[in-house]
């Protein structure tokens, strides 16, 4: 089956840092979700994208969608400790029916 | 009041025992899903539901089914349950117009 590459697996940052994580694939998607995930809750949806070269951002947080559309970046500004948890990539290849193909996650430490 | 709810939140069993867990949404989405996660890895999805009629299989369907009771309902079962599902089981749900989806909060499930 289809396989995303998630990394960094997980990042210790001091608070105000920026962070940068992405997911690649051999394979092509036409949609890259980026989820939040806190303990003992589900994911939540932070940025949607749907076209190659696409650059959206949410607050702090910005994300862009590959230009050979088998590839996805994350970025969080000025990092805060809220920030603290695990970052999911998501791609989806059909036409939106399918389920998601999820990245292993990235997991965010922030050190006071 | 949550979109998405999932029930029981947390469910210990044994071996060889049925268990159900369950979805309901109020957010009015055709689409929705069961996904299972495991630790240091991502969500792989299980099953998914178009509509009423409509249920197919994901990546890893084995030892597991489901029910689509009514639009917004969506059950999973394990006829049997083995250790080896031990896991978080999380529902989510979509929309036909965009590819976002949206979950539960998730179930904690032990076999022992």
């Amino acid at each position: 089956g289809q396989q995303l590459n998630q990394s960094p697996q997980s990042m210790f940052i001091q608070e105000g840092e920026d962070v940068s994580m992405n997911c690649t694939s051999s394979s092509i998607f036409n949609t890259w979700l980026w989820y939040k995930q806190d303990p003992g809750e589900g994911p939540v949806l932070l940025i949607a994208l749907y076209k190659a070269g696409e650059l959206t951002s949410n607050g702090r947080l910005t994300a862009q969608f590959g230009i050979t559309r088998k590839d996805s970046f994350l970025n969080i500004s000025a990092s805060i400790p809220s920030d603290v948890g695990i970052y999911f990539c998501a791609g989806l290849s059909g036409g939106g029916a399918d389920g998601l193909t999820f990245g292993k996650g990235t997991h965010l430490i922030i050190q006071p | 009041d949550a979109d998405v709810t999932q029930t029981p939140r947390n469910r210990i069993t044994k071996t060889g025992k049925r268990i159900m867990l369950e979805c309901s949404q109020t957010k009015g989405h055709d689409r929705m899903y069961w996904y299972r996660q495991d630790p240091g890895l991502g969500l792989r999805l299980i099953y998914y539901s178009f509509d009423v009629k409509d249920i197919n299989k994901g990546e890893i369907s084995d030892g597991y089914s489901v029910s689509r009771q009514a639009q917004a309902k969506f059950s999973l079962s394990l006829e049997s349950a083995i250790p080896n599902q031990t896991a978080l089981y999380f529902c989510a749900t979509g929309r036909g117009d965009n590819n976002e989806q949206f979950f539960g909060p998730g179930t904690r499930l032990t076999v022992l």
